[in-house]
């Protein structure tokens, strides 16, 4: 147990939909990151946020936001869902801004159908 | 182009051989981690290098980070099949986020 913890752990919802993945970070964790990872892909960055503030930004698609709230949970809002949005969706977590270490929670898993 | 170039991107080898992956880089790296994947979970820390030539042993694991810290290998002997899983390495440089290789996908047959 990572002690990262996500929900809901799947997902199933139909195209044009948005739903939106919860993560609360480790105890005592800052930074918060998100991660896509489809069938048979690596890892995908998204977006990072530190204490609150997005601080870091990869390949995520402006119908996805992200927040991180002062009790330092973060949500992953996907909308307008197309089919190809399928996917793993991870959250980790470190204590520093560019920790060395992170922490990966167990994944959500979104179909869209 | 990826920072962390990981090879094979796949590999499956019967229960009992050796094996080792390569993790390599242009760049400098103050860290490397590797992870081990399980279909289906969250990719869970096997084990950090942090100085360059640095070996790891993690029971039939074994890690190396290179003496220029721009690259890094596993190897594993004896393979069983809960080894099963994607590796990934994953560069730490200062002031920068943790940047992930593309994973070696391997596959231990009974």
């Amino acid at each position: 147990d990572s002690g990262v913890t996500q929900t809901p752990k799947h997902l199933i919802t139909a195209t044009g939909q948005r739903v939106t993945l919860r993560c609360s970070p480790r105890s005592g964790d800052l930074s918060v990151y998100w991660y896509q990872q489809s069938l048979d892909q690596g890892l995908q960055f998204l977006i990072q946020y530190y204490n609150g503030e997005e601080r870091a930004k990869g390949n995520i698609l402006e119908r996805f936001s992200a927040q991180q709230f002062p009790d330092l949970h973060s949500e992953l809002n996907l909308s307008s869902l197309e089919l190809g949005d399928s996917a793993l969706y991870f959250c980790a977590s470190s204590v520093a801004l560019f920790g060395n270490t992170i922490y990966f929670g167990e994944g959500s898993w979104l179909t869209v159908v | 182009t990826q920072l962390l170039e990981q090879s094979p991107q796949f590999l499956s080898i019967q229960e009992g051989e050796n094996l080792t992956v390569y993790c390599n880089s242009s760049s400098v790296f103050s860290s490397l981690q590797w992870y081990r994947q399980e279909p289906g979970e969250g990719p869970v820390l096997l084990v950090t290098v942090v100085t360059g030539g640095e070996v790891k042993k993690l029971k039939r694991l074994t890690f190396q980070f290179g003496d220029a810290r721009k690259d890094s290998s596993l190897h594993i002997t004896a393979a069983q099949p809960g080894d099963t899983g994607l590796y990934l390495c994953a560069g730490a440089r200062e002031g920068q986020k943790l940047v992930f290789g593309q994973g070696t996908r391997l596959t231990i047959n009974p």
